[in-house]
């Protein structure tokens, strides 16, 4: 089956640096995405990796490494606005997205 | 920017009731989709559409049936709802396939469904 795993809450302190991390077992792979979600609001695109790396905009960088099965997001300075929801999902063979369960990320001043 | 508007934010409904709910993305998007939410399980897929007229099943579409009559609008609906479609709905819209081009999907603001 496929299958996207991610920690289901993580908590970090304001101003610091966070890492949540998504492994991923799923037929075939076209790309992989990071949405946050606020509660209560929509999911909203932040980043799209298909090419192993690190991409960086800003406060946030996602890496992906396709042979590993892995990706994680990293934000940086974080700020209490950053407490969200944030869903790792990959687009497999046949083009359909598949949704991990999110994980809660928690700011403490 | 991409809009994607979902008609009613909250709704209650009672067991066996017919439910409507409304889509409308106003940036020409071919393909359109019905998610659920729940807490614990993610996103999970009920149905999307590639084309008017077009639909294909999710990961969950029993209990459910949608509609496509113009491009800009998708509605979902709930024959006869139960207790167990309680949860929050969210309708989303893309350029091409579900992102594997990188196309981004744009996600409405939910609908909290409570069915009694």
């Amino acid at each position: 089956g496929q299958n996207i795993d991610q920690p289901t809450e993580m908590t970090a302190t304001e101003g610091a640096i966070v890492q949540i991390n998504c492994t991923y077992q799923t037929s075939g792979f076209n790309g992989l995405f990071w949405y946050q979600q606020h509660a209560g609001e929509a999911p909203t695109f932040l980043s799209y990796n298909v090419l192993d790396g690190l991409e960086e905009k800003g406060r946030f960088s996602s890496f992906l490494s396709r042979s590993k099965g892995y990706s994680y997001l990293l934000l940086k300075e974080l700020q209490m606005k950053d407490s969200a929801s944030y869903l790792c999902a990959v687009t497999d063979s046949n083009y359909q997205l598949i949704w991990g369960a999110g994980t809660k990320l928690i700011i403490k001043p | 920017d991409v809009k994607v508007t979902q008609s009613s934010r909250y709704l209650v409904k009672r067991t066996g009731e017919k439910v409507f709910l409304e889509c409308v993305q106003d940036m020409d998007h071919e393909n359109m989709f019905w998610y659920r939410q729940d807490p614990g399980l993610g996103l999970r897929l009920i149905y999307f559409s590639y084309d008017v007229k077009m639909k294909e099943k999710g990961d969950i579409p029993e209990g459910y049936s949608v509609s496509r009559e113009k491009k800009e609008r998708f509605s979902l609906i709930l024959e006869s709802a139960s207790t167990n479609q309680t949860s929050m709905y969210l309708c989303a819209s893309s350029l091409a396939g579900q992102g594997g081009t990188g196309n981004t999907i744009y996600f409405g603001e939910g609908s909290w469904l409570t069915v009694v």
